[in-house]
């Protein structure tokens, strides 16, 4: 079955730091792997995503992730981090059908809450 | 335009009320999703529309009902609540197609609280 594990509920970085939120996946077959973000009271935003290809997936607002293979990871990075990051972010896969089809299912990660310090 | 709209914002109602939350999307997007989030969870699937189908139910109960007037609209109608129904419900839209995976869109969400 299709998952992924958050395993920081939150990290604490400093603006102007670089960040990293860490994802794990464990998928049967090719892992689509997505990142979002949401803010207080609002809907997610769609950062980036991995399908096939680069290792290294550029995104909005300076993010990017980086897929690991044999670590089974794709974490999220910033190189300096603001205070307007704050938020909580997901880490997503894309579920399978019983015969091993994709499908429309996102399965979410618990979600890592971002906090920036001035 | 990648906007997802939802109303209203803010929802209460009685155990008893009947009401009707709605999404719109114009980005052509012939899939659609109702998901419910509790506060700092994951959302939770509940529904998922497909060319205007219902493709995936995710076991919901029956006082929730969706609808897909259209390519654009989704409708989920709700009857009888409970109050651990309360939750923030968010619609999604995307792409549909097989081979590339498309990122879904989320909605700013309806806040319902059920008394």
């Amino acid at each position: 079955a299709q998952s992924v594990a958050q395993p920081e509920d939150q990290v604490n970085v400093a603006e102007g730091n670089p960040l990293t939120v860490k994802c794990t996946y464990s998928v049967s077959g090719n892992p689509y792997l997505f990142w979002y973000v949401q803010y207080p009271n609002r809907g997610l935003q769609f950062l980036l995503k991995y399908i096939t290809g680069d290792n290294l997936v550029k995104g909005s607002y300076g993010f990017e992730a980086e897929f690991n293979k044999s670590q089974t990871s794709f974490h999220l990075k910033k190189p300096s981090a603001l205070v307007s990051d704050s938020a909580l972010y997901f880490c997503a896969v894309r579920g399978l059908m019983n015969y091993g089809g994709a499908t429309n299912k996102l399965i979410f990660g618990t979600g890592t809450l971002l906090a920036v310090q001035p | 335009d990648t906007e997802v709209t939802q109303t209203p914002k803010h929802l209460v109602m009685g155990m008893t009320n009947k009401k009707s939350l709605k999404c719109e999307q114009h980005m052509g997007h012939r899939a659609m999703y109702w998901y419910k989030q509790k506060a700092k969870k994951p959302p939770e699937l509940m529904f998922v529309y497909s060319y205007e189908k219902l493709s995936i139910n995710e076991s919901v109960p029956s006082r929730f009902s969706p609808e897909c007037p259209n390519s654009s609209l989704l409708n989920l109608h709700l009857h009888a609540l409970q109050p651990e129904d309360s939750a923030l419900y968010l619609c999604a839209s995307s792409q549909v197609g097989t081979g590339i995976n498309y990122e879904q869109y989320f909605g700013p969400g309806t806040r319902l609280t059920v008394t």
